[in-house]
């Protein structure tokens, strides 16, 4: 089974600008979730989503949104970059997103804002 | 709410060492718990988890945790490292909103 991707991989914007990360489950999962992960603030939740809605949401200000389509894909969205956005976006899948499903972790997009 | 510590910014040991690396939950019900790893400008690669049952959880890439209720702990370990074990080490809890609190990260330096 493939696992789960992210593209792109890197990614290099400018303040203001805003941008767009996809990511692909793994096959049959339907949870989708994304952390921020930056050496100052360590790995942090973004939002999760199951069946196309917005399960949950973290601590993230409305610049911060995402989607889920209905073959789970997901993206994220960042609008109006700042420069403490860079950071590496993970996205990870499960089954269903409860308690004891594991997430599994796509590689990531490295975005660096100029 | 939900949290985990990871007390050690840094674990050393010399290949063919028994490794530990420490982690400590709190939780309000019961624990879901996890440990991860990263490998550099990679994603993070499961390694296992603590549900229910067995104290003793065995994972990927010969490690193990034990669970200890009494202690609120959580500790990686492995018999025996190995040089490709270096890497970052993350413990996670889940919350009563499904999502995975982490830890800090504990980097584990295994010297040949």
């Amino acid at each position: 089974k493939a696992g789960v991707t992210q593209t792109p991989r890197y990614l290099i914007k400018t303040r203001g600008q805003q941008v767009t990360l996809s990511c692909s489950p793994i096959s049959g999962h339907r949870s989708v979730s994304w952390y921020q992960q930056t050496p100052g603030q360590g790995l942090q939740f973004l939002f999760e989503y199951f069946s196309e809605t917005q399960r949950n949401k973290g601590n993230f200000p409305g610049r911060f949104s995402g989607r889920q389509f209905s073959n789970s894909r997901s993206e994220m969205n960042v609008s109006t970059l700042e420069l403490g956005d860079s950071a590496l976006y993970l996205c990870a899948s499960s089954l269903a997103g409860s308690y004891t499903d594991t997430q599994y972790f796509g590689p990531g997009t490295r975005l660096t804002v100029l | 709410a939900q949290s985990v510590a990871q007390p050690e910014d840094q674990v050393n040991v010399a290949e063919g060492n028994p490794l530990t690396v420490k982690c400590t939950y709190s939780v309000s019900g019961n624990p879901y718990l996890f440990w991860y790893v990263q490998y550099p400008n990679r994603g993070l690669q499961f390694l296992l988890k603590y549900i229910t049952g067995d104290n003793l959880v065995k994972g990927s890439y010969g490690f193990e945790a034990e669970f200890n209720k009494s202690q609120t702990s959580f500790h990686l370990k492995k018999p025996s490292a190995l040089v490709s074990d270096s890497a970052l080490y993350f413990c996670a809890v889940r919350d009563s909103a499904d999502k995975l609190i982490f830890g800090t990260g504990t980097r584990l330096q295994v010297f040949p």
